[in-house]
């Protein structure tokens, strides 16, 4: 089971909007509700941000927002901030014999 | 609050054994399955395993079947992740994390607490 596939990197300017692509295959993000999403700062622990494609646990911010369409999930950050600068990854449940799997991970820039 | 306490840094030499520890607080324990992540120097997450603590029933990702071992004890809220053999690939930051029980044995939805991470570091 490969990672799933994400870019390397994605920036834009304070009060912009982004969007973090995630794809895999019809075992794993394409077939399941699974998706997730983990912001992880330098040197801390992973925080879940969004489970179930676009839920978002008590406490995170409304501008993280979570879609799917096929094979392949999205990360929409609007009205960017200097706290969201980190690296953003998302996973699933896979029907593989993996079980589970992670993205490949995503830079955030905050230019 | 729930927290996720793991248990602090290591130092070993290749070929020793080590047991790393995930203690849970705050809920019910054997209720949610707790799941191992490793994320290797300057590297992305990885999934390693997972153990359903009411039975110690355990999964793992085909990579790591065989290199580790995880387990739980009930009693005290405790999973852990060993190793019979260090290598100096396994040098890495390891995350203990909890995964709410959808259906039971079934699909991880998501990790929504996780511990601080443990630094393992295998050098001669």
């Amino acid at each position: 089971q490969s990672a799933l596939t994400q870019p390397a990197s994605v920036s834009g300017s304070p009060g912009q909007s982004i969007t973090v692509s995630c794809t895999g295959t019809g075992s794993d993000v394409g077939g399941y509700i699974y998706v997730s999403w983990y912001q992880q700062h330098p040197g801390k622990a992973p925080k879940l941000i969004l489970y179930d494609v676009g839920h978002r646990p008590s406490g995170v911010s409304s501008r993280f927002s979570g879609s799917k369409s096929a094979n392949t999930a999205s990360l929409t950050i609007s009205g960017l901030q200097a706290e969201d600068e980190a690296d953003y990854y998302c996973s699933s449940y896979t029907s593989s014999s993996a079980f589970y799997v992670f993205g490949t991970g995503t830079t955030v820039t905050v230019l | 609050e729930v927290q996720l306490v793991q248990s602090g840094a290591e130092v070993k030499k290749p070929g020793e054994s080590l047991k790393i520890s995930c203690k849970g607080s705050g809920y019910s324990f054997p209720s949610y399955s707790i799941g191992w992540v490793r994320q290797m120097p300057g590297k992305g997450l990885e999934w390693m395993g997972i153990i359903y603590p009411r039975d110690s029933d355990t999964r793992y990702s085909p990579s790591l079947r065989g290199q580790v071992t995880i387990s739980a004890d009930k009693s005290t809220s405790t999973a852990y992740l060993q190793w019979s053999s260090l290598k100096a690939s396994d040098t890495a930051i390891y995350f203990c994390a909890r995964a709410p029980i959808i259906i039971f044995r079934g699909p991880i939805s998501s990790f929504d607490f996780w511990g601080q991470g443990t630094q393992v570091t295998v050098s001669s």
